[in-house]
């Protein structure tokens, strides 16, 4: 069945860093990947959705992640950290023959710093 | 506009005692999903159902049951709580039909503590 790994539990930056969460997948077809924020006493909320129509993708507030199907990575990555990007991120991956079955990474907690 | 809303948000049971998560959404969704979130450990799917009318296994299934009341709700049934089914609960949906790929609205979790 298809996976994901999050490489790093917690993260921290100071605010106006480069913020990079590396996820790394596995999948015997073709994947679709997906990168959710937690805030905290909430449900998940999408950041960025892969679909195999372009490699980069764009997400709201800044965050951009890159497919690389060589390297069978998915990182997320935000030039500028801003205080309010503290949260939970989660990387996703679902099969399309079965894209039912979205499977999530164990999860990385992002600390900004003032 | 609720989106996926969830009760109860929280609640304490002890070990044998039996309850049911209640998940309603209001975005005319075809498919609804129960995960489980621990520590450590991301979220895990239970269950899920495809359409009105079906229900499948997760990851995660045994200790619970689960009924597709209508096309709107989807409930999450533990008929005999075990300290290890301790966590917070969240259901999901999505509109999935075609090549559509299933983005996921949740939401805001229930957490179940059993003594």
């Amino acid at each position: 069945a298809q996976s994901v790994t999050q490489l790093g539990s917690h993260v921290s930056v100071s605010e106006g860093a480069l913020v990079l969460l590396r996820c790394n997948y596995s999948s015997s077809v073709p994947p679709y990947l997906f990168w959710y924020v937690q805030y905290p006493n909430q449900g998940l909320q999408l950041l960025l959705k892969y679909t195999s129509a372009a490699t980069l993708v764009k997400g709201i507030n800044g965050f951009e992640a890159e497919f690389k199907k060589s390297e069978t990575s998915f990182h997320l990555t935000k030039p500028s950290a801003h205080m309010s990007d503290a949260a939970e991120y989660f990387c996703a991956v679902t099969e399309y023959y079965n894209n039912n079955d979205m499977r999530f990474g164990a999860g990385t907690r992002l600390t900004v710093k003032p | 506009n609720a989106g996926v809303t969830q009760t109860p948000k929280f609640q304490v049971l002890k070990t044998g005692q039996s309850m049911t998560l209640q998940c309603a959404q209001d975005m005319n969704h075809n498919s609804m999903y129960w995960y489980r979130q621990d520590p450590g450990m991301g979220l895990r799917l239970i269950y899920y159902s495809a359409s009105e009318g079906t229900t499948d296994k997760g990851e995660v299934p045994n200790g619970y049951n689960v009924s597709r009341l209508n096309k709107r709700e989807f409930s999450l049934r533990l008929e005999s709580a075990a300290p290890s089914q301790t966590s917070v609960y969240f259901c999901a949906s999505s509109y999935r039909a075609g090549g559509d790929t299933g983005e996921l609205f949740f939401g805001e979790g229930s957490r179940l503590t059993v003594l």
